[in-house]
This record gives structure tokens, sequence and C-alpha cells, in this order.
């Protein structure tokens, strides 16, 4: 079974604190994603990665980086945190498909308080 | 925007009902996904259909995709309480890695 893995399920920062995120799979996926998901607006792409130290930008990248050094773990950095980055942040990792993209395989979330 | 919308957004029926959800999309697709989240968990993948397939069929669910209509179901049939949970679908264009969520559809099965 493929398994994707996140470093928290809960976490509580303070406005202005650099925060990282991490998470790793264990399937040899070349496709890596990072969402966030805020209730009424569903799932939204931060950024995605589709080979080690590749990496694109989603629908909301500001206020976020990422780092993919090694093809099984991808991370999440808020330079700076602020309240409004207060969420739950879901990781996803997928094969790639000639001409779209394969099953994503989440991991459990983590719910991030920005206070 | 390149969501795609659901509807209903929340639906209730009871233990043995059918449950149909419905989604749109916006462009070709190479498939179309369908995602389920338990509360404040992961999404766990249910069911993968591709562009050249009119239906598709998983123990108790039925997918069916209309690509005239750019529009997607997904059936439940006999739901259970354990059925309870949100159901999003996700769309996979024919260029690009990504999929699109929509909104999702919260599905309520009381017993």
């Amino acid at each position: 079974d493929v398994k994707v893995t996140q470093s928290s399920r809960y976490l509580v920062k303070r406005t202005g604190e650099k925060v990282f995120l991490e998470c790793v799979q264990d399937m040899d996926h070349e496709n890596m994603f990072w969402y966030r998901q805020d209730p009424g607006l569903g799932l939204r792409l931060i950024y995605f990665s589709y080979d080690v130290k590749m990496k694109e930008k989603g629908d909301i990248p500001e206020g976020y980086s990422v780092s993919r050094e090694k093809k099984e773990r991808f991370s999440l950095i808020l330079e700076s945190a602020s309240t409004n980055q207060t969420s739950m942040y879901l990781c996803a990792s997928s094969f790639s498909l000639a001409g779209g993209t394969d099953t994503q395989y989440f991991g459990p979330g983590t719910r991030l308080t920005v206070l | 925007s390149q969501q795609g919308e659901e509807d209903p957004q929340a639906l209730s029926i009871q233990e043995g009902e059918n449950a149909t959800m419905n989604c749109s999309y916006k462009t070709s697709i190479n498939n179309l996904q369908w995602y389920r989240q338990n509360s404040g968990r992961g999404l766990v993948h249910l069911i993968l259909i591709r562009s050249n397939e009119r239906e598709k069929h998983s123990g108790r669910l039925r997918v069916t995709l209309d690509t005239s209509k750019k529009s997607s179901s997904l059936l439940i049939t006999a739901s259970r309480a354990a059925d309870t949970a949100s159901y999003f679908c996700a769309s996979s264009y024919r260029y690009g890695n990504k999929l699109v969520f929509g909104a999702g559809t919260i599905l309520r099965v009381k017993s």
C-alpha cells in the first residue's frame, strides 16, 4: 500500500515564525503536491513538484515556498507565518501519466493554527 | 477559476437509500477521479474514469461520465452510516500534472 506521511497532525505557531511542513512518500512517485483546505473553498493547490529539485506554482503560492531535495520528500515552508495561513494542509503524491495525472495518494493532513 | 462544481453541497439520506452526487468541469479532460474524505482526515481515492469511458463500477459505487455535457455523477447504492463523509470530484486535464478539485458534497447517512 502507498503510504504518504506528514510530520505533524496538529501544529500551533506564532505570527512571524518560520514553519516547515514535511511530507514523505514511499512509492517512488514522480509528482508531489501541497494543498490547503478551507471550509467552503475545497482543496487549493499551493505548489507541486514533478521531479527532484523541480517545482511549479499552483493556484495560491503567495507566502509559501517548497523544497524537494530527494524524490520521496517534499517540504512546504511558510517563511513568516500569518493568521490567514491557519488551515488544513494536505500533501499528496502520484505517478505521471502521458497527458494527465494519475491517482493521487494523500497524507493524513496537518492542521496548522497561527496565533 | 478552473475549479469544477459539485452539487448538491450537502445531502442527508437514510441508511439503505442511494446517494447521487454530480460534478461539472470546464475543459477537455484526460480522466476524472472521485475521492472521499472522512472528517478531519486526508482524502482517499475511490474511482478513476477515463475520458473514453462512459460508466465504471466498483463495489457499491457507480460513476458515469458525459464528456458532451462535461459532467460526471457518483452513485453510492445501499448507503451505510460509514459512508458519511465529504466526496470530491477531481479533473485531470489533458496537459499538466495537476488535478482540479471541486468544492465537495457532504454526505450524511442516518442510521
